[in-house]
């Protein structure tokens, strides 16, 4: 089992549409959780944390289920600008372990 | 507010040749710091890590090194590169062991 697997999509909304991602990671003994996003030929730039109860900004809800070793991302009211690839991350001893990310496309 | 730089944004080289890559930070002391590759159509490779001036942690082993002369300068190398050595390489700082800031990016190409 990889140590973070994500669907790799892509994921092709319409503007204005709810799309959730879903990760699922392997280690138990991680630590913290983030979604990064990136732009095609762009670094990865941290989006949000992951906390045990849910944490919301804006449009953007994550979610975080340590029984079941998985984290979510929903994103509500889709813009063109969310178009990007989704990279789930876990903290595992200090180290970032990077899933492959998931593609979104949002189209008009 | 930090800042991290790379250079240089893109680069050529022939197989064989040499190859330096710089990383810089501004606004911070004492970051840890990270060089990745990331292949085409492949997730995030963690290649080193650095805690402190002079001390390297390597993750893979390969003909890349990496030098960490000053407390805010990271600097990728190889003394021959390989056509496997093309790719995407980012530089990370983090001020703890958490969340880590990518710079730009340096966007490799070995013919």
């Amino acid at each position: 089992r990889k140590e973070v697997e994500q669907d790799p999509g892509p994921f092709n909304v319409p503007e204005g549409a709810t799309v959730a991602f879903n990760c699922t990671y392997s280690n138990s003994a991680s630590q913290s959780f983030f979604w990064y996003r990136q732009d095609c030929r762009k670094e990865p730039k941290l989006l949000m944390s992951v906390y045990s109860s849910g944490n919301e900004d804006g449009r953007f809800t994550a979610q975080l289920n340590r029984a079941s070793q998985y984290i979510s991302l929903l994103i509500r009211d889709s813009k063109l600008s969310d178009s990007a690839t989704y990279l789930c991350v876990v903290n595992t001893r200090g180290n970032l372990i990077f899933g492959k990310g998931t593609k979104l496309s949002v189209k008009p | 507010s930090q800042t991290i730089h790379q250079w240089p944004a893109t680069l050529v080289q022939p197989v064989g040749s040499p190859l330096s890559l710089e990383c810089t930070v501004e606004g911070t002391s004492n970051p840890n710091l990270y060089w990745y590759r990331q292949a085409a159509g492949r997730g995030l490779q963690l290649l080193f890590y650095s805690v402190g001036i002079g001390q390297i942690s390597s993750e893979v082993p390969q003909n890349l090194s990496a030098s960490r002369p000053q407390d805010r300068q990271f600097i990728l190398s190889s003394k021959k590169l390989l056509l496997s050595d093309s790719g995407f390489y980012l530089c990370a700082w983090s001020p703890g062991r958490d969340t880590q800031y990518f710079g730009p990016g340096t966007r490799l190409t070995v013919l």
